[in-house]
């Protein structure tokens, strides 16, 4: 199974309304990560955990919030968002974030900020 | 600062052979990847260079020269499925946190008929 699944495929959420992106693997992945991709352009690391830890916060803004409650879950919530935090937002695992692992991703969740 | 530089677009006709180029200049290097893009769609991975030279995968190649920062993916045969947008990303070290990927713009190659 190299499958990562995300949910949900499309979300559209008002700039008061709080939410939760969801991601899974079940490839015995330890690094799990976060991307934003907007249209035309290459997916922007977010956030990166390493056996179930923070290792990496690209100075993202605090209405994102990520959370990882076991190895094979990673959560991203959301809050207070913006219109221009609309974008694809891509989930991806690899086997271990110290060395260069292909990373394997998810379908992505289409969000719209209205 | 990373930089990674490929060419916004390329077309090219079905059977035909494409290569899509890229170079870097990064701070670290510990490999570059390739992914493909459909439109709507996750990256796919496709390959990965580490050591100089070709690697070939069936109808894909992908090279790597680690002295002139210079990578290509070559597409022999091409089907009108190939069309797509072709990622390149280098993977650098960041102290003791290694594997982040920086990715290029992408080329979005279009097949004709």
């Amino acid at each position: 199974d190299t499958e990562v699944t995300q949910t949900p495929k499309h979300l559209v959420m008002g700039m008061t309304n709080k939410k939760s992106l969801k991601c899974e693997q079940h490839m015995g992945h330890r690094a799990m990560y976060w991307y934003k991709q907007k249209a035309k352009k290459p997916p922007e690391l977010m956030f990166v955990y390493s056996y179930e830890k923070l290792s990496i916060n690209e100075s993202v803004p605090s209405r994102f919030s990520p959370e990882c409650p076991n190895s094979s879950l990673l959560n991203l919530h959301l809050h207070a968002l913006q219109p221009e935090d609309s974008a694809l937002y891509l989930c991806a695992s690899s086997q271990a974030a110290e060395l260069s692992y292909e990373q394997y991703f998810g379908p992505g969740t289409r969000l719209t900020v209205t | 600062g990373q930089n990674i530089d490929q060419p916004t677009e390329m077309t090219a006709t079905e059977g035909a052979i494409v290569q899509i180029n890229c170079t870097y200049q990064t701070s670290g290097f510990n490999g570059l990847f390739w992914y493909q893009q459909h439109a709507g769609e996750a990256p796919t991975f496709l390959s990965y260079n580490v050591l100089d030279g070709l690697e070939e995968k069936g109808r894909f190649s992908s090279f790597l020269s680690r002295s002139k920062g210079y990578s290509y993916l070559l597409l022999k045969e091409l089907q009108m499925k190939d069309s797509a947008s072709y990622l390149c990303a280098v993977s650098t070290d960041r102290g003791s946190t290694l594997g982040r990927l920086y990715f290029g713009r992408g080329t979005q190659l279009t097949v004709w008929p």
